[in-house]
């Protein structure tokens, strides 16, 4: 079975700009789950989806959106970048909805706001 | 809210030498509590998860954790240290309520040979 899929692996924009990640999960999985990884807060929880539908979401502004789709790909989206938007953006997926799943990650998007 | 502390920025061992790295969380349910670890320029991957039952777990690689519940403490260990298993080390914990997933600030191992 493939990974978690991320694309792009990275991206660079300026400030003000607007940018959209992608994420396929295993096949099969059903739930998608995103975080933001910097070297000075570490790993941040941002959304959680399942069957389309978003079950938590983390303490961000609201630039940041997401969505899952049918087939349980997910896009996350922020508008109006900041330099402290600069991170790495990893998703993950898990088969269900289970809270005590593992979850499988992707590799990330490395994002750089200049 | 629930939260996780890694005490420890990071762990020096030598190889062979068993290690230890610290995890202590706080929610309000019950808690599954699991650690990933994190190679350079690559995602999280999954080590092993306590969800009930025996307070010993073992994982992969030969990573072992045990659940302490009175101390609220879930330390990750192994037996004898790889000049491999130098990564970097989360700890997570989630409730039974459903809850997000919180994570450690996460501590870097360093075995050396």
């Amino acid at each position: 079975k493939a990974g978690v899929t991320q694309t792009p692996r990275y991206l660079i924009k300026t400030r003000g700009q607007q940018v959209t990640l992608s994420c396929s999960p295993i096949s099969g999985h059903r739930s998608v789950s995103w975080y933001q990884q910097t070297p000075g807060q570490g790993l941040q929880f941002l959304f959680e989806y399942f069957s389309e539908t978003q079950r938590n979401k983390g303490n961000f502004p609201g630039r940041f959106s997401g969505r899952q789709f049918s087939n349980s790909r997910s896009e996350m989206n922020v508008s109006t970048l900041e330099l402290g938007d600069s991170a790495l953006y990893l998703c993950a997926s898990s088969p269900g909805q289970g809270f005590n799943e593992k979850l499988f990650f992707g590799s990330g998007t490395q994002l750089s706001v200049l | 809210a629930q939260s996780v502390a890694q005490p420890e920025d990071q762990v020096n061992v030598a190889e062979g030498n068993p290690l230890t790295v610290k995890c202590t969380y706080s929610v309000s349910g019950n808690p599954y509590l699991f650690w990933y670890v994190q190679y350079p320029n690559r995602g999280l991957q999954f080590l092993l998860k306590y969800i009930t039952g025996d307070n010993l777990v073992k994982g992969s690689y030969g990573f072992e954790a045990e659940f302490n519940k009175s101390q609220t403490s879930f330390h990750l260990k192994k037996p004898s240290a790889l000049v491999s298993d130098s990564a970097l080390y989360f700890c997570a914990v989630r409730d039974d309520a459903g809850n997000m997933l919180t994570f450690g600030g996460g501590t870097r191992l360093m075995v050396k040979p």
